[in-house]
């Protein structure tokens, strides 16, 4: 079993819907998770970080963790051409210093 | 400004050839790593560091060596490279809390032919 893994994509979205990312992970006890975007060619780019349960806003996106589910996810509103892009979700496993990434979902935005 | 610069941003070599990839931050970090991007498999870790003179590896370090005389330098050696080496790899740095994020640097993309 992966230590992380994401749906598979491509996920293609119309302008101004709301696009779902959907990450698990397999260490219960890992405390700290983090969604990256990455354009094509460029370097990863944090979005958003969460530690505790529940939902955390930061202007279109939300991310929401579920420790007991084992389940994190990000959501984007209002999507905009400039959203279409790889995200990574990574989580920081438990007694460990290294950060586990997803395959990444590749999400498309259509004009 | 806060930055994680890598150098080359792009290199073709040969296999055999030695090469030194450099990664440089400035904002002081005591962990530093480096990882690998391939297509399908995502950002691999190759080795990381804990702090000066404090190194350990990753999932893939076959074939890489690394080392942190300083702590804002972390080179990735390719001591002897071969063609599975061809990748794209990413150098991160973060403070040493764990809840801290990861900074990336922009990449260099390796041709080893």
């Amino acid at each position: 079993q992966k230590e992380v893994e994401q749906n598979s994509g491509p996920l293609s979205v119309p302008e101004g819907a709301i696009a779902s990312l959907n990450c698990t992970y397999s260490d219960r006890g890992s405390q700290s998770f983090f969604w990256y975007r990455q354009y094509s060619g460029k370097s990863p780019e944090l979005i958003m970080s969460i530690y505790s349960n529940g939902d955390k806003e930061d202007g279109r996106f939300t991310a929401q963790l579920n420790k007991a589910s084992q389940y994190v996810s990000l959501l984007i509103r209002d999507s905009q051409p400039s959203d279409s892009a790889t995200y990574l979700c990574a989580v920081r496993l438990s007694n460990d210093y290294k950060l586990s990434f997803g395959a990444g979902t590749t999400v498309t935005v259509r004009a | 400004e806060a930055q994680v610069t890598q150098n080359p941003r792009y290199l073709i070599t040969v296999t055999g050839k030695k090469l030194t990839v450099t990664c440089s931050q400035n904002m002081n970090h005591e962990y530093m790593s480096w990882y690998r991007q391939d297509p399908g498999l995502g950002l691999r870790q190759i080795y990381y560091s804990m702090n000066v003179e404090v190194t350990d590896k990753g999932d893939v370090p076959e074939g890489y060596k690394v080392s942190r005389k300083e702590k804002r330098n972390f080179p990735l050696i390719l001591e002897s490279p071969s063609p599975n080496q061809t990748s794209l790899y990413f150098c991160a740095s973060r403070d040493g809390q764990d809840n801290q994020p990861q900074h990336f640097g922009d990449g260099t993309r390796l041709s080893i032919l």
